[in-house]
């Protein structure tokens, strides 16, 4: 079985401020992990991937995230959060990249305070 | 890029009446296509997975004469929510899998708006 945590519901940062999403993951062999950003009354936009290679990986709106298979987290960051970034967060963890399905975590919701 | 359209995006209607939900592929064609729903500040939670031309795959705990899922075509699945009743309320959303670009594709599903169900 999979699954993944996100251990902060809330996280609130200051404008400008550098901003770290938190999420730790559990999966049999190798990992296939995502960063999804829901606004309100929305669906699902991905943000960013990790399928191998480079442990950083950078994707939309300036967002990046670290995957560390020794602590099997793949935290989500930016250097400095903008009013827009708040939003509702999600990682995804998925034991196979393609047809399968993805677990994801409960969310984080990310107030950027101007 | 990948467009998922789902309709309507919002219904509200009396309990006992059934209610359909579209999710079309725009752009791409999709052979599996997955339906979630969403509680009040939950998760997403995995209800099927529907495949064109065969029956859906319903996840444990959802009841599949409740939720009738059709994936007639390449480019369209619908999720009928039959004789609604209000704890069905919630936010349903659909995905979809470029059958071709699967593979290479940057991410492994694109995403529909969403649709709020309001049932009185």
């Amino acid at each position: 079985a999979q699954s993944v945590a996100q251990p902060e519901d809330q996280v609130n940062v200051a404008e400008g401020n550098p901003l770290t999403v938190k999420c730790t993951y559990s999966v049999s062999g190798n990992p296939y992990l995502f960063w999804y950003v829901q606004y309100p009354n929305r669906g699902l936009q991905f943000l960013l991937k990790y399928i191998t290679g480079d442990n950083l990986v950078k994707g939309s709106y300036g967002f990046e995230a670290e995957f560390n298979k020794s602590q099997t987290s793949f935290h989500l960051k930016k250097p400095s959060a903008l009013v827009s970034d708040s939003a509702l967060y999600f990682c995804a963890v998925s034991s196979r990249f393609g047809n399968e399905k993805l677990t994801f975590g409960t969310g984080t919701r990310l107030t950027i305070i101007p | 890029g990948a467009v998922v359209s789902q309709h309507p995006s919002r219904v509200i209607c009396k309990s006992g009446t059934s209610v359909k939900i579209e999710c079309r592929s725009l752009d791409f064609q999709a052979t599996t296509m997955f339906w979630y729903r969403q509680f009040p500040k939950q998760s997403l939670m995995l209800m099927a997975t529907s495949n064109e031309g065969s029956k859906a795959t319903y996840e444990q705990g959802v009841e599949k004469d409740k939720f009738l899922i059709n994936h007639a075509s390449l480019t369209l699945s619908t999720l009928t929510v039959t004789s609604a009743h209000p704890e069905d309320s919630s936010f349903y959303i659909c995905s979809a899998r470029d059958r071709q670009r699967a593979p290479y594709s940057n991410q492994p599903q694109h995403f529909g708006d969403g649709t709020r169900l309001s049932i009185l």
